[in-house]
């Protein structure tokens, strides 16, 4: 069945490293996909999405580009902040209206 | 109020007892999720309601589980005879007309059920 993959972590950054969290979907059709974001004690909300083949989506300082040769999204950020600690969810809508979510990545980020 | 509201934001229930949570959408928001969100796991989607359609329940993982959504607004998940793997968070998330399909979801702060 169509799925979502992304890397386990956590993902423990110095303030202003690069980040890049990976994901990949299985290619059944041609998905929306997207990257939400869940901060400590709030709920999750859309940190940004691209919805064809070689879009770039951004926000905040991050990218993700639908790479349909690979079937992947890897989230990025150049220079990562203390207060981009947070859960980073990857997902995907395909011909339905359910938004299947991968496993989250736990990002923490220290000055 | 402004966002999606869930209550209660804690619940702590012995094995075997039944539960409800609640989700109030956003005004005018027409679609409504259910997920779910285990230690460890993605989150697993539930249910679905939008309008007035038939909901999309192939989420359930039993049918232990059901769902209502009263006058197209509130909804409540009802789990019967809880386990121990019932406990999770339980999300709810909305989406305003023309957001069917966008995947642009507005989530609540979820449920946290223990089942002891």
């Amino acid at each position: 069945g169509d799925s979502v993959t992304q890397m386990e972590g956590p993902v423990t950054l110095s303030e202003e490293a690069f980040l890049t969290i990976n994901c990949t979907y299985t290619a059944t059709g041609y998905p929306s996909l997207f990257w939400y974001v869940q901060y400590p004690g709030e709920g999750l909300q859309l940190l940004l999405k691209a919805t064809k083949a070689d879009d770039k989506g951004s926000n905040k300082g991050f990218e993700a580009t639908y790479r349909k040769e690979t079937t992947s999204f890897h989230l990025e950020k150049g220079s990562v902040q203390v207060s981009d600690s947070a859960v980073y969810f990857c997902a995907a809508l395909y011909n339905t209206d359910k938004l299947i979510f991968g496993t989250g990545t736990r990002l923490q980020v220290f000055p | 109020g402004a966002g999606v509201s869930q209550s209660p934001s804690n619940k702590v229930t012995e094995k075997g007892k039944d539960v409800e949570l609640r989700c109030d959408p956003i005004s005018g928001h027409t679609a409504l999720y259910w997920y779910r969100q285990s230690l460890g796991q993605g989150l697993e989607f539930l249910i679905y309601f939008q309008g007035n359609s038939a909901p999309d329940k192939s989420g359930l993982p039993s049918d232990r589980f059901s769902a209502e959504r009263t006058g197209g607004s509130v909804s409540t998940l009802t789990i019967q005879r809880t386990q121990q793997e019932d406990s999770a968070v339980y999300l709810c998330a909305s989406s305003p007309p023309g957001g069917r399909g966008t995947g642009e979801l507005f989530f609540g702060e979820g449920s946290r059920l223990t089942v002891l």
